[in-house]
């Protein structure tokens, strides 16, 4: 069985960094890529990045790069995902997936991650 | 970017009947659209790809159509575990990876 497990939620100063994990089993962590989305309150989802998790080779939103980092550790199978100089903007839930082998739909989720932007 | 546009934020249907909910692209995507449904509280799950192929587990309840720009969602007997909010999400040329804003479906 596949499944994503997410660090818990974040409350977190605006300037401040965040860093959430994503623990995956029941599957072949080096075979799929894994994406992150975010869902602010009221917003539709957004992509914000994924990580080869082979290579480690990354892509960002260019709304977002310089402050975003996707990593992993393939011993532990866990993908991580940092955003940098937090802004209010960057309140939302925020979700790892696994992008399917053709590159198309996300076909599993993480059960997702309250990041709170607040001073 | 393509846009992807649902029109319709909530449909009202009673339960057994039909729910329609429409999804538009801003330039033509094919049959690359995927929808998803997302219980309150929940993550989002995969419901259909390719426009119109059920995933496993799906219910045949579940239809989609379309092709181009214009596609359709299709709940033929509404059922009470059906609530919820449904995106369709386009994968014809990425990144992005865009969805739509999402249509609340509930019980009239």
């Amino acid at each position: 069985q596949v499944r994503l497990v997410q660090s818990g939620a974040e409350v977190k100063k605006p300037g401040a960094s965040v860093k959430i994990s994503c623990k995956t089993s029941g599957y072949n962590f080096l075979v799929y890529a894994i994406h992150w989305l975010r869902q602010a309150p009221g917003q539709r989802l957004e992509w914000i990045g994924w990580i080869n998790v082979d290579t480690g080779d990354t892509e960002y939103s260019p709304k977002l790069q310089g402050r975003i980092t996707a990593t992993r550790d393939t011993s532990a199978t866990t993908a991580f995902l940092e955003l940098k100089r937090l802004q209010s903007a960057d309140a939302a839930i925020y979700y790892c997936v696994r992008l399917t082998l053709a590159g198309k739909f996300f076909d599993s989720w993480g059960q997702g991650t309250q990041v709170t932007v607040s001073a | 970017e393509i846009v992807m546009t649902q029109y319709r934020a909530t449909v009202s249907v009673s339960l057994g009947e039909r729910a329609t909910l429409s999804c538009r692209a801003s330039q033509n995507i094919g049959t690359d659209l995927a929808w998803y449904y997302q219980r309150p509280g929940q993550a989002p799950r995969i419901l259909m790809y390719g426009a119109s192929t059920r995933v496993t587990g799906i219910p045949d309840r579940f239809g989609g159509s379309g092709s181009g720009t214009e596609f359709t969602l299709t709940i033929s007997r509404l059922q009470s575990e059906d609530v919820g909010i449904y995106f369709c999400q386009h994968y014809n040329n990425w990144p992005p990876w865009t969805f739509g804003q999402g249509t609340k479906v509930e019980i009239k």
